[in-house]
């Protein structure tokens, strides 16, 4: 079974400062996918990043990053330069990279809350 | 619209009573998934349809939810004798099935239940 653990039920951060937020997982797994979603107050899950287990190079997606730590099991979602619209809540998953086993499973989410 | 869809956005329902909620999936997206998210947790997995295959109902709660995808397309969650557990928000997500593990899922908004 897969396990998705976020540590920060809550974070504050300054405006323009860079955020890291906290993934750790635990599967059985060989190959995985990890990914990071944004849920502002609407309700809609935005997909924000993606990084496959056997990718040697950590994902960049404009200001998102993820660092990638296999060997501690961790992936982290780093925000730089934050901005006001960037106050939500951010959700750590995962996915087994079998065929036909694509649901994701979720952790319990970050709010982040950017202050002018 | 291009995005997922889901209708109703609110529905207050008496306890005992049965519910419908429905998804418009993205056009051409073969996956669909439900999920359910309950106040200040993650997101729980319920069923996940790809293409004709049998679909995964490994994370339906209890034998009064039930799911049917009508012609690869429209996804009905139909939940039976709801209780007041069953209130949640139910997110609808469709996405292309493609590279193993790199399921970039786009989310509706959600519907919103509640059960008195």
């Amino acid at each position: 079974a897969q396990k998705i653990t976020q540590t920060q039920p809550g974070m504050f951060v300054q405006e323009k400062e860079a955020v890291t937020l906290d993934c750790t997982y635990d599967t059985s797994d060989p190959s995985y996918g990890l990914f990071w979603y944004k849920q502002p107050s609407s309700g809609e899950m935005i997909f924000l990043i993606y990084q496959g287990s056997y990718d040697q190079q950590n994902a960049t997606e404009g200001r998102y990053s993820l660092n990638f730590q296999k060997a501690r099991k961790s992936a982290n979602l780093v925000i730089s330069a934050s901005q006001l619209g960037d106050s939500a809540m951010y959700f750590c998953a995962m996915s087994s990279a079998l065929i036909g086993n694509e649901k994701l499973t979720f952790g319990t989410g970050t709010r982040l809350t950017i202050i002018p | 619209g291009a995005g997922v869809s889901q209708s109703p956005s609110n529905k207050v329902t008496e306890k005992g009573k049965d519910v419908e909620l429905r998804c418009d999936p993205i056009s051409g997206h073969t996956a669909l998934y439900w999920y359910r998210q309950s106040l200040g947790q993650g997101l729980e997995f319920l069923i996940y349809f790809q293409g004709n295959s049998a679909p995964d109902k490994s994370g339906l709660p209890s034998d009064r939810f039930s799911a049917e995808r009508t012609g690869g397309s429209v996804s009905t969650l139909t939940i039976q004798r709801t209780q007041q557990e069953d209130s949640a928000v139910y997110l609808c997500a469709s996405s292309l099935v493609g590279t193993a593990g790199a399921e970039k899922l786009f989310f509706g908004s959600g519907t919103q239940l509640s059960v008195l």
